[in-house]
């Protein structure tokens, strides 16, 4: 079974540059996740997807991320324009259970801001 | 809210040594619990996890982990560590996002092993 695929692996721009990460998840898994993680932090929630619809953007800078999941499979995380603070790993990660289960997480897109 | 603390950033254990890594959570309802592993330049693997039932639990590559209600703890252990074994490790706790899973982590504990 082919695992959660994302791609660039690693990225980097100059601020105020725009960026786009694109993510796969594992074939039929409904919700599918984009957490930021900065050095030193953990994971932190970014959106979080069923199928097409948003499940939570609470934490999404919305000023300048956008992030889409247009037909329920693959989706894209935009940054525009990027900030300095926005240097981070970006991961992926999709789970098929409605009820509590493991994220199986790709191995992530590192963005560096100069 | 749900909130993870795992109070050591960083922890160094002699390979052959036994291995306890703190997690402490902060979750209204009963909470389900996890353990992942993160190599450098890696994504996060899943080491075991917690729903109910039996409140010690078995995962992969020898470790354990056990919950305490009452401490609000899961922490996870080894017995024997391997040079293998250095990695970071994030504690996390789930819970029904409007229905969905999402999880919260903690900010991590990284494992230096010495020879």
């Amino acid at each position: 079974e082919a695992g959660v695929a994302q791609s660039p692996r690693y990225k980097i721009i100059e601020k105020r540059q725009s960026v786009a990460f694109w993510c796969n998840p594992i074939s039929g898994h409904a919700t599918l996740y984009w957490y930021q993680q900065i050095l030193g932090q953990g994971p932190k929630l970014l959106i979080q997807f069923q199928n097409n619809g948003v499940v939570d953007d609470s934490q999404l800078p919305k000023d300048r991320f956008s992030a889409e999941r247009l037909k329920g499979v693959d989706s894209t995380l935009k940054i525009q324009p990027a900030k300095l603070e926005d240097s981070a790993v970006y991961l992926c990660a999709s789970t098929g259970q409605g009820a509590p289960g493991e994220l199986f997480f790709g191995e992530g897109s590192r963005l560096t801001v100069l | 809210a749900q909130s993870v603390t795992q109070p050591d950033i960083h922890i160094t254990v002699s390979e052959g040594a036994s291995l306890e890594l703190r997690c402490n959570y902060s979750y209204g309802a009963t909470p389900y619990l996890f353990w992942y592993v993160q190599s450098p330049g890696q994504g996060l693997q899943l080491l075991l996890k917690y729903f109910s039932g039996d409140t010690l639990v078995q995962g992969i590559k020898g470790f354990e982990a056990e919950f305490k209600r009452s401490q609000s703890s899961f922490n996870l252990r080894k017995p024997s560590v391997h040079w293998s074994d250095a990695a970071e490790y994030f504690c996390a706790v789930g819970a029904m996002n409007t229905g969905f899973q999402k999880l919260v982590f903690g900010t991590g504990t990284r494992l230096l092993v010495s020879p």
